[in-house]
């Protein structure tokens, strides 16, 4: 079974450029997450997609950052204009549930430096 | 709101010695605790995790947590280190209610030596 992907693996950018990153989950996991940890502090939760809709943005820090998961499938996340604060280690995960019995799965993580 | 704390940065100890690897929590209510390690280059691995019942959790790579509910903590723990655990690890929690995202601490490098 193939796990968690995500695309690219790292990204440089000039501050005010957009910048996507792209998520494919477990295969019929319904539960996807975006995590963000800037460096050396914690892992922060972003947002929880269940299918295409959004269960919870709360973590979303501001409106330069758009998630997407048309299709219940993989998932985007686009930053745009991106600032020198964005720069941080982008974290997705998925679960085939909510429960605390259902891990969550971590990708590899987007390493996103903003210059 | 929920947070976990990891008090050290690094934790280094010698090959073949027990390691500790120290979270508190704070959370409301009964809380789910987890441990993640995330090696060079790799996505967070999945460790061990307690939800309810015997206090004492094993995991994979024969690390344990010892959930401890009047220190509100869960400390990692192996009896013997190896080489090959240097990480980075990291505690999370999630409460009863509410949703099913994961606090995490800011994480503790382990550092084994030879």
């Amino acid at each position: 079974e193939a796990g968690v992907t995500q695309f690219p693996s790292h990204s440089v950018i000039e501050k005010g450029q957009t910048v996507t990153l792209r998520c494919d989950p477990i295969s019929g996991h319904d539960n996807l997450y975006w995590y963000r940890r800037v460096m050396g502090k914690e892992i922060k939760f972003l947002l929880h997609f269940v299918k295409e809709s959004k269960q919870d943005e709360s973590g979303m820090p501001n409106n330069r950052f758009l998630a997407e998961r048309t299709g219940g499938t993989y998932s985007t996340l686009k930053v745009q204009p991106a600032e020198l604060e964005d720069s941080g280690v982008y974290f997705c995960a998925s679960s085939s549930g909510t429960s605390p019995s259902y891990e969550q799965f971590f990708g590899p993580g987007t390493r996103l430096t903003v210059l | 709101a929920q947070s976990v704390a990891q008090p050290e940065d690094q934790v280094n100890v010698a090959e073949g010695n027990p390691l500790t690897v120290k979270c508190t929590y704070s959370v409301s209510g009964n809380p789910y605790l987890f441990w993640y390690v995330q090696y060079p280059n790799r996505g967070l691995q999945f460790l061990l995790k307690y939800i309810t019942g015997d206090n004492l959790v094993k995991g994979s790579y024969g690390f344990e947590a010892e959930f401890n509910k009047s220190q509100t903590s869960f400390h990692l723990k192996k009896p013997s280190a190896l080489v090959s655990d240097s990480a980075l690890y990291f505690c999370a929690v999630r409460g009863v209610t509410g949703y099913s995202t994961l606090t995490f601490g800011k994480g503790t490098m382990l550092l084994v030596s030879p």
